[in-house]
């Protein structure tokens, strides 16, 4: 069966450091990966995609990046937090191709900017 | 573009009341439709699903049915728990999509008093 990680579970940083959160995905092979952020209380917004290995599409302008060096794994990046970075920040993947999948989401990192 | 409107919370009920979270979207073609349950502090989990007009999906008492003539997803479920408090979203997927993005209703929270 398919499974997701993603890590750390929570993590505080001060303004202006770097970020690094990891997702993976077991079961699977050439998966479409997914971040959101999801503000206290309100919806999700989808920050990046991508269909493959090294295709990132950006839906926001915004101080983050996402990389996807391997075919299931996909990093979410900062060099210098804001404080309205914090949030809570999900991973997600769907099978490829079109059709009718569902999106499955890991347990999410909480982040919280000092 | 493609969206969905949720009813806005929260919705606030007592224990074996009966619940129904409205959820209507605007889409081109045929759009696949989701509902997904997130428990306080954790990701998104599937709860229903529907791919084509009159599908009903069904999961753990909750039952929502595709209605493309009124565009809508409502959930719906007999008798309410308590552990049944969450924040519930309605999603589509386009039809023709084959990046699997998932446009997501703003949420709506489920308080459920005993």
């Amino acid at each position: 069966s398919q499974t997701i990680h993603q890590w750390p579970a929570t993590l505080v940083q001060p303004v202006g450091s770097p970020l690094s959160l990891e997702c993976t995905v077991e079961g699977t092979s050439n998966p479409n990966l997914y971040w959101y952020r999801q503000a206290a209380g309100r919806g999700l917004q989808l920050l990046f995609y991508s269909v493959g290995i090294g295709q990132i599409s950006s839906e926001v302008p915004q101080n983050l990046s996402a990389s996807r060096p391997q075919d299931r794994q996909f990093i979410l990046s900062s060099k210098k937090l804001l404080l309205s970075d914090s949030g809570f920040y999900l991973c997600a993947w769907s099978g490829s191709g079109q059709g009718n999948q569902p999106q499955h989401f890991g347990d999410g990192t909480r982040l919280s900017i000092l | 573009g493609d969206s969905v409107t949720q009813m806005e919370g929260p919705v606030t009920l007592s224990e074996e009341a009966f619940l129904t979270i409205n959820c209507t979207y605007t889409a081109t073609g045929y759009p696949s439709l989701f509902w997904y349950v997130q428990y306080p502090g954790e990701g998104l989990q599937l709860l229903l699903k529907a791919t084509k007009a009159d599908d009903k999906g069904s999961n753990k008492g909750f039952e929502a049915t595709y209605r493309k003539e009124t565009t809508s997803f409502h959930l719906e479920k007999g008798s309410v728990q308590v552990s049944d408090s969450a924040v519930y979203f309605c999603a589509l997927r386009s039809g023709s999509s084959n990046t699997g993005k998932l446009i997501f209703g703003q949420g709506t929270t489920l308080q459920v008093k005993p």
